[in-house]
């Protein structure tokens, strides 16, 4: 079996302040997404990679930037924190594409001062 | 149009009832349709999956109905468990790297 794993779990930031979450998979996944779930919502595509140095936008682009430095990181940053910004970043890997089953971290939850 | 609509926004049913949830789409192209649950303060992990060249899907007591004619799914869950209140999220694909997701059930089972 692998994990993802997300780094930090928790992220508290500054209006306008650029932040960075960080994801890294084991398993060797070629696919990698980056979602953001609000409290009680779905989920909302931001980014995904289908493999090392590929990036895709979601429909969740605008005020992110992605980077696939390797197959298995896949790092998402946060251009300028929204004021009172509260969301959990879900990082997931798949085999190859979203037909196959999606495995999830277990997230970065946002909170913005 | 890829837009998977889910109801209803939340379900409750007594232990032991079947709850039923429900999903329907508009693009004919879309060909793998999953479920997955997202248990409180967890992440969604896949659940059950169909592709349409059936219209019937079971694994234990969760069973996927599929109407291609409709464009509509649905995911049974026969002797409900109180262990199964979570929030219920259907998705579909087009053969491509993305999943289109429904907006969720949020299922509670009373003992």
């Amino acid at each position: 079996g692998g994990i993802i794993t997300q780094t930090p779990k928790f992220l508290i930031g500054q209006e306008g302040q650029k932040l960075t979450l960080k994801c890294q998979q084991n398993f060797n996944h070629d696919t990698m997404y980056w979602y953001r779930q609000d409290s009680g919502k779905g989920l909302r595509l931001i980014y995904y990679s289908i493999t090392e140095n590929d990036l895709q936008k979601g429909d969740l682009s605008e005020g992110y930037d992605a980077s696939r430095e390797k197959k298995s990181s896949f790092s998402l940053t946060v251009t300028s924190a929204q004021k009172n910004e509260m969301a959990v970043f879900l990082c997931a890997s798949s085999i190859l594409g979203g037909q196959n089953t999606l495995y999830f971290g277990a997230g970065t939850r946002l909170s913005v001062l | 149009q890829q837009q998977v609509r889910q109801s209803p926004q939340s379900l409750t049913v007594w232990e032991g009832e079947t709850a039923i949830l429900n999903c329907s789409y508009e693009d004919s192209t879309f060909d793998y349709f999953p479920w997955y649950h997202q248990f409180p303060g967890e992440s969604p992990a896949l659940l059950i999956a169909i592709r349409p060249v059936s219209n019937k899907k079971e694994d234990g007591r969760f069973t996927i109905f599929f109407n291609k004619r409709e464009k509509k799914f649905s995911l049974h869950i026969a002797d409900s468990q109180p262990g199964d209140s979570a929030t219920y999220f259907c998705a579909a694909s087009a053969s491509n790297y993305q999943l289109i997701w429904g907006s969720g059930t949020k299922l509670i089972i009373k003992p």
